[in-house]
């Protein structure tokens, strides 16, 4: 049974360019939640998707845009990078919105430079 | 707001000794609180989990955890530590209504001496 799965591993942009992140879910999970970790820090909630729709969304701006396909996969957007969206992207998963256990997947690091 | 602290960066055991790594959460109502641990190059592994009923936790790799609503506190302790826990550990805490945002302290980072 394949946890969380997120893609790519690593990745290196320019700022002004746009990234998208990928995010496959753990099997018989359908909603999706992405947290940004900053270097010493702890996870920050970015949005949360259920239904395809984007059901909660934290401190960020609109830069951030995501999406959820109809196999519960999730995509993070961020445009026009800026130096401080220099992170590790986590993607967690659980089953239903009214679950509190969720799974983390192994993240993507992204460099801005 | 609902915030939470770790109070301690870095933490540094001999193997073999006992652990107790620090939280508090400030939240009015009652939290849902958690412990995860993440070495490196891995996501985030859950430990355990707080909802109600018995005040002590018992986790996985031979955690344990206390909530203490007087103290705001969920303390994770661990008897006997092993090389392989040297990691970061962070408390989180989420709410009903809120199940998918979970709010993380800056966590504490556990080095293990042998």
């Amino acid at each position: 049974d394949a946890g969380v799965t997120q893609s790519p591993t690593h990745l290196i942009k320019t700022r002004g360019q746009q990234v998208t992140l990928r995010c496959s879910p753990k099997s018989g999970h359908d909603t999706v939640s992405w947290y940004q970790q900053a270097l010493g820090q702890g996870p920050q909630f970015i949005f949360q998707y259920y239904e395809e729709e984007e059901r909660q969304r934290g401190n960020f701006p609109d830069r951030f845009s995501g999406h959820q396909f109809p196999n519960y996969s999730s995509e993070l957007n961020v445009n026009a990078l800026l130096l401080g969206d220099s992170a590790l992207y986590l993607c967690a998963s659980r089953k239903g919105m009214e679950s509190y256990e969720q799974y983390f997947g192994p993240g993507t690091r992204l460099t801005v430079t | 707001a609902q915030s939470v602290t770790q109070p301690d960066i870095h933490i540094t055991v001999s193997e073999g000794a006992s652990l107790e790594l620090r939280c508090n959460y400030s939240y009015g109502a009652t939290p849902y609180l958690f412990w995860y641990v993440q070495s490196p190059g891995q996501g985030l592994q859950l430990l355990l989990k707080y909802f109600s009923g018995d005040t002590l936790v018992q986790g996985i790799k031979g955690f344990e955890a206390e909530f203490k609503r007087s103290q705001s506190s969920f303390n994770l302790r661990k008897p006997s530590v092993h090389w392989s826990d040297a990691a970061e550990y962070f408390c989180a805490v989420s709410t009903r209504g809120s199940q998918g945002n979970l709010i993380f302290g800056k966590g504490t980072k556990l080095s293990v001496k042998p």
